[in-house]
């Protein structure tokens, strides 16, 4: 089955910085890569993501991008807000109907 | 609804007793999943509902957890007999119909505490 591993499982950034959480996924049949955000007391909640047939995709502040030769993705986050400090999740489908989560990244934004 | 609707959001048990969570999906979605989130750790697979197929059980841990969806549409998740390492967020999302690439909506959750 699918494994997908994220890094880091925490990050802590001033306000104005960027951000870089990474994922390796194992099954080349993937072929789906959402990003999810979870504030506390929440249930995750899509912010991006991104389907193999492209590269990269951005969205004012964040953005994502995939290589498929080396089975990674990542999520870019630029002049990151304290409103943006929440747990990220990568998660990635296609090889099997039911996504597999990476184990999270706990964002904090210093004010 | 607007959107996946769990219940109860707390819930606290004593060992050994059983629980019940009940997850409401999008209307119109047929794709229902249950996922665990034990603190610290991602969003482990237990059960995954499509349409009138036979659920995919693979992550369920034991024998004590088990779910049901009647109608197509409520799902309630069972745990019997609790332990203390069940306790978790359950959380329930919902999809279209289950196809990969489609946004799968989580509800909040249900904290589940066993003492």
């Amino acid at each position: 089955g699918e494994n997908v591993e994220q890094h880091p499982s925490t990050l802590s950034v001033q306000e104005g910085d960027s951000a870089v959480i990474k994922c390796t996924y194992s099954d080349s049949a993937s072929n789906y890569f959402p990003w999810y955000k979870q504030e506390l007391g929440k249930g995750p909640q899509l912010i991006i993501d991104i389907r193999s047939n492209v590269g990269e995709k951005k969205d004012q502040r964040i953005a994502v991008t995939l290589n498929k030769t080396a089975k990674h993705f990542s999520l870019h986050i630029t002049e990151t807000q304290p409103e943006d400090s929440a747990v990220y999740f990568c998660a990635a489908s296609g090889g099997s109907y039911i996504p597999t989560f990476g184990r999270g990244t706990s964002l904090i934004v210093h004010p | 609804g607007a959107g996946v609707s769990q219940s109860p959001s707390n819930k606290v048990t004593e060992k050994g007793k059983d629980v019940e969570l009940r997850c409401d999906p999008i209307s119109g979605h047929t794709a229902l999943y249950w996922y665990r989130q034990s603190l610290g750790q991602g969003l482990e697979f237990l059960i995954y509902f499509q349409g009138n197929s036979a659920p995919d059980k693979s992550g369920l841990p034991s024998d004590r957890f088990s779910a049901e969806r009647t109608g197509g549409s409520v799902s309630t998740l069972t745990i019997q007999r609790t332990q203390q390492e069940d306790s978790a967020v359950y959380l329930c999302a919902s999809s279209l119909d289950g196809r990969p690439g489609q946004e799968a909506f989580f509800g909040q959750g249900t904290r589940l505490t066993v003492v």
